[in-house]
């Protein structure tokens, strides 16, 4: 099984403040690693897939890279709206596995 | 408009069955590959199963392995998850998600869920 570790569990920032959460497969997953973010009492949603590419309707503020073993999630200039917890995905093989998530706090 | 509809949840004790359905609209269903993702109450995701779009592949996580059965009804545009034998740690909102491929693919669309609990 494949493993993906994310750090930092948690985070508070402010507004306007840059984001940087990362997520490290223990084996490589190439670039089937996916971000979502889930807002309390909500559903996921998909923000970057492949690794890098955003998803349609996803703002610009959202970006991701890394390919292999070390992924990042950046969120540009926060916005109060993305208070929420951060989740990356592996879909390179069965069991598919998500990382254990990290809650982004507005300040 | 894509929309993912689960219903089925509810309480049951440990031991019982239950019968997830997931009716989908909106997208190519039968082109899909769908899974089951779970999230216990204040924890994180945890994928259950996926069935490849025409039916003829599927995979189960270890801890529902010989419990949990997914099944798709293609002209129906429905996923369902029959889960018997349930446990306490079965306790989760139950998600319907749909990727464009069996492997490899982001989950495009999700639904609402539908909350599982197990207790006596």
């Amino acid at each position: 099984e494949i493993v993906l570790t994310q750090s930092p569990d948690f985070q508070s920032v402010t507004p306007k403040e840059k984001v940087t959460i990362t997520c490290r497969a223990s084996q490589s997953v190439g670039s089937s690693l996916h971000w979502y973010q889930q807002k309390p009492g909500q559903s996921p949603k998909l923000l970057i897939k492949s690794a890098s590419q955003s998803f349609s309707g996803v703002p610009s503020r959202f970006s991701g890279s890394g390919s292999g073993t070390d992924f990042t999630l950046t969120i540009n200039s926060l916005e109060a709206e993305d208070a929420a917890t951060y989740y990356c995905h592996q879909s390179s093989s069965f069991p598919l596995t998500f990382g254990g998530g990290t809650k982004v706090e507005i300040k | 408009e894509v929309q993912l509809l689960e219903s089925g949840g509810g309480s049951v004790q440990p031991g019982g069955s239950l019968r997830l359905s997931c009716a989908a609209s909106g997208f190519s269903f039968n082109n899909y590959a769908m899974s089951w993702v779970r999230q216990a109450p204040g924890k994180g995701l945890e994928w259950v199963s996926t069935m490849s779009g025409s039916g003829g592949s599927t995979h189960y996580a270890d801890s529902v392995k010989g419990r949990f059965t997914i099944s798709r009804d293609n002209p129906k545009n429905t996923l369902y998850l029959q889960m018997n034998s349930l446990r306490a740690e079965d306790t989760a909102v139950y998600y319907c998600a749909g990727a464009p491929s069996y492997y490899g693919s982001a989950y495009d669309y999700w639904g609402r869920g539908t909350l599982i609990t197990v207790s006596s």
